[in-house]
């Protein structure tokens, strides 16, 4: 059973189009998360939901717009992609917003825009 | 803002060699310190943590002591093995719900 799942896991697209990743967990956690990973492996969250609230909404342009239908779910949703969007996007989860629970990570969204 | 630093590697040892992976933090308040590790392919995976100074965080035979005088967590592995070969990320935690990572150290193991 994959603790946190995301889909697709490659994603190929044209220069201004709309793509939506999806994520699901589950591990019953409160808290879900976006990160981007660029080409040379650097982590950086995007976005922390805390049931379905948002928590953290780091410097991002607003292309990318996070969703969260239910405390399982937290779908990022990208409008008008860009050469620079191209990176793997992770999801992940954790049991509440504390410093000290563990994240668990999805296997990634490999984007690639042309 | 608070930050981590480690070692970029890429690190190459051979298969028994000890491993060292050096990481210092920047943090207003006490955080929480972990390792991450992701294997080629795949999404991160929890190495090991610890939630306040002097605790030891272990697995896998990797170690590591949350040292606050120092602003440290380094990572050790006595005799590391071809399948210990894969990226290590630093991270730290806060009260302010930020969850900060360096920027990963590559470990390549040969046999």
């Amino acid at each position: 059973d994959t603790a946190v799942s995301q889909t697709p896991k490659y994603l190929v697209t044209q220069m201004g189009n709309d793509k939506s990743i999806k994520c699901e967990q589950n591990l019953g956690h409160d808290t879900m998360y976006w990160y981007k990973q660029d080409s040379k492996k650097f982590l950086k969250i995007m976005f922390s939901y805390n049931n379905k609230e948002l928590i953290i909404n780091e410097t991002v342009p607003n292309r990318f717009s996070p969703k969260s239908p239910d405390k399982a779910h937290l779908n990022l949703h990208i409008n008008s992609l860009e050469l620079g969007d191209s990176a793997v996007y992770f999801c992940a989860s954790s049991q509440a917003a504390g410093p000290g629970d563990t994240q668990y990570f999805g296997p990634g969204t490999r984007l690639t825009v042309l | 803002g608070d930050s981590v630093t480690q070692m970029e590697g890429p690190v190459t040892l051979s298969e028994e060699a000890f491993l060292t992976i050096n990481c210092t933090y920047t943090a207003t308040g006490y955080p929480s310190l972990f390792w991450y590790v992701q294997y080629p392919g795949e999404g991160l995976q929890l190495l090991l943590k610890a939630t306040k100074a002097d605790d030891k965080g272990s697995n896998k035979g990797f170690e590591a002591t949350y040292r606050k005088e120092t602003t440290s967590f380094h990572l050790e592995k006595g005799s590391v093995q071809v399948s210990d070969s894969a990226v290590y990320f630093c991270a730290l935690s806060d009260l302010g719900q930020n969850f900060v990572f360096g920027p990963g150290t590559r470990l390549s193991v040969l046999p």
